[in-house]
């Protein structure tokens, strides 16, 4: 059974970078026909994806969140990371990782997700 | 303000049937498959319906999926206290290059 799980710090200072990591274990990262991928919840409202990302690197982001958001893969650790730049009190949310099929677009299997608040 | 339209809350009588929709665009719900998510409170969301209208395994028949034009409707039918959740609908936008999800539908079984 696939399974995800997100790490990182629960506490964040406006401007700086948030990183998180998602670890995949019972399962390959390398899959043919899967990206990997972020979607956050603010306290209270709905989801919002974030981006996704192929193994090999292609990769696709919210336009709204573009130029803040970097995701990368390490195959070697079966891990993919996120980082959102220059983050304000509305980045406050919890932030899960996700499984996400291509062509279909839909997310299979998500991690618990990890509550990441900004404040100084 | 999201870009696929759900209605903000439905409720309904245990035993009761519930529908849910999605409304979109050609961009997205009119070109690209539908998927649907249950959010249990304090959980992380579960995918129930993907392709329109499948169920993954483990995911009971109570719950249908259907796509028409540029709307979709999520069923849920026999109604039990522990289907009280958020709902969310979701789909790909062909000229965003983004994955979209509905704005999520809190449902009450009174």
């Amino acid at each position: 059974q696939l399974q995800l799980q997100e790490s990182g710090p629960g506490l964040v200072k406006p401007s700086e970078t948030l990183s998180l990591t998602c670890s995949v274990s019972g399962g390959s990262i390398s899959s043919r026909g899967y990206y990997w991928g972020w979607i956050r919840q603010p306290p209270g409202e709905g989801l919002e994806w974030i981006g996704s990302m192929f193994y090999s690197g292609n990769t696709y982001y919210n336009p709204s969140l573009k130029s803040r958001v970097t995701i990368s893969v390490d195959t070697s650790k079966s891990q993919f990371s996120l980082k959102l730049s220059s983050v304000t009190a509305a980045d406050t949310a919890v932030y899960y990782c996700a499984r996400h099929r291509s062509g279909s677009d839909y997310f299979d299997y998500w991690g618990q997700g990890t509550l990441v608040t900004v404040s100084s | 303000q999201s870009v696929l339209t759900q209605p903000p809350s439905v409720s309904a009588a245990p035993g009761q049937k519930v529908t849910i929709s999605c409304s979109g665009s050609s961009s997205n719900i009119g070109n690209n498959y539908v998927s649907w998510y249950q959010q249990l409170p304090g959980t992380a969301p579960k995918l129930l319906i993907y392709d329109n209208s499948k169920r993954p395994s483990g995911i009971p028949d109570r719950f249908s999926g259907s796509k028409s034009g540029t709307s979709a409707t999520l069923g849920i039918t026999g109604l039990q206290t522990g289907d009280e959740a958020d709902y969310y609908c979701g789909t790909w936008d062909t000229s965003l290059s983004a994955a979209l999800f509905g704005g999520g539908t809190n449902l009450t079984v009174l």
